[in-house]
């Protein structure tokens, strides 16, 4: 079975910019999250979705926002673009609750100059 | 408040030897899970190892074991018979079962583990 997959892998833009990440969740997983980490640092949450709803949402400015599509699917996009937006932003899927973990995909590596 | 502590910035050891990462949380959430992942520099998070709150016994999974004594909040992960692909970083994790929001875990600094011949 095929893992979490994110696209792009590496994504390079200016300050200003509006980017969207994308993820596809492992088949029969229904939550997706998102994470950012910045270079030496853990990651840190950003949005939940679960069955195309917002179920949790970190201390990230509204410039950071997420939809989940029918098929599980997730888009991030992140308007007006900082320098400190510069990481690696990383998707998991998860089945729910429990003792279950979160697959995390390869990331996205974004770089903002 | 940092709620997972990871005191050890990096660490060296010697292949087939043990190494202890040390993991120490702060929560008042009765239910909580502890995690441990790998990350190596291609920047792939590998679960390694999952511990609940309740559980009566410490998680195994093959070279992997956790030591977890819940009085003093600590969650240490221990790597048996070291390997030369164990190189990586290692997070602690923590998840609080108190919110609805189980895709949400707070992540450690890390810890860097090289591991040398």
């Amino acid at each position: 079975d095929a893992g979490v997959t994110q696209s792009p892998t590496h994504l390079i833009k200016t300050r200003g910019q509006q980017v969207t990440l994308r993820c596809s969740p492992i088949s029969g997983h229904k939550s997706v999250s998102w994470y950012q980490q910045v270079l030496g640092q853990g990651p840190q949450f950003i949005f939940q979705y679960y069955e195309k709803e917002e179920r949790g949402r970190g201390n990230f400015p509204d410039r950071f926002s997420a939809r989940q599509f029918p098929n599980y699917s997730s888009e991030l996009n992140v308007n007006a673009l900082l320098l400190g937006d510069s990481a690696l932003y990383l998707c998991a899927s998860s089945a729910r609750g429990g003792n279950s973990p979160l697959h995390f995909g390869n990331g996205t590596r974004l770089t903002v100059t | 408040a940092q709620k997972i502590t990871q005191t050890q910035p990096g660490m060296f050891v010697q292949e087939k030897e043990a190494v202890t990462l040390d993991c120490t949380y702060d929560t008042s959430d009765p239910s909580y899970g502890l995690f441990w992942y790998k990350q190596p520099s291609s920047g792939e998070m590998i679960f390694l190892i999952y511990q609940g709150s309740y559980d009566q016994q410490n998680a195994t999974e093959g070279r992997y074991s956790l030591n977890f004594q819940k009085a003093r909040k600590s969650a240490n992960l221990v790597i048996s018979a070291s390997q030369l692909g164990d190189s990586a970083m290692y997070f602690c994790a923590m998840r609080e079962e108190g919110t609805d929001s189980w895709g949400k875990l707070q992540f450690g600094a890390g810890t860097q583990v090289v591991v040398t011949p």
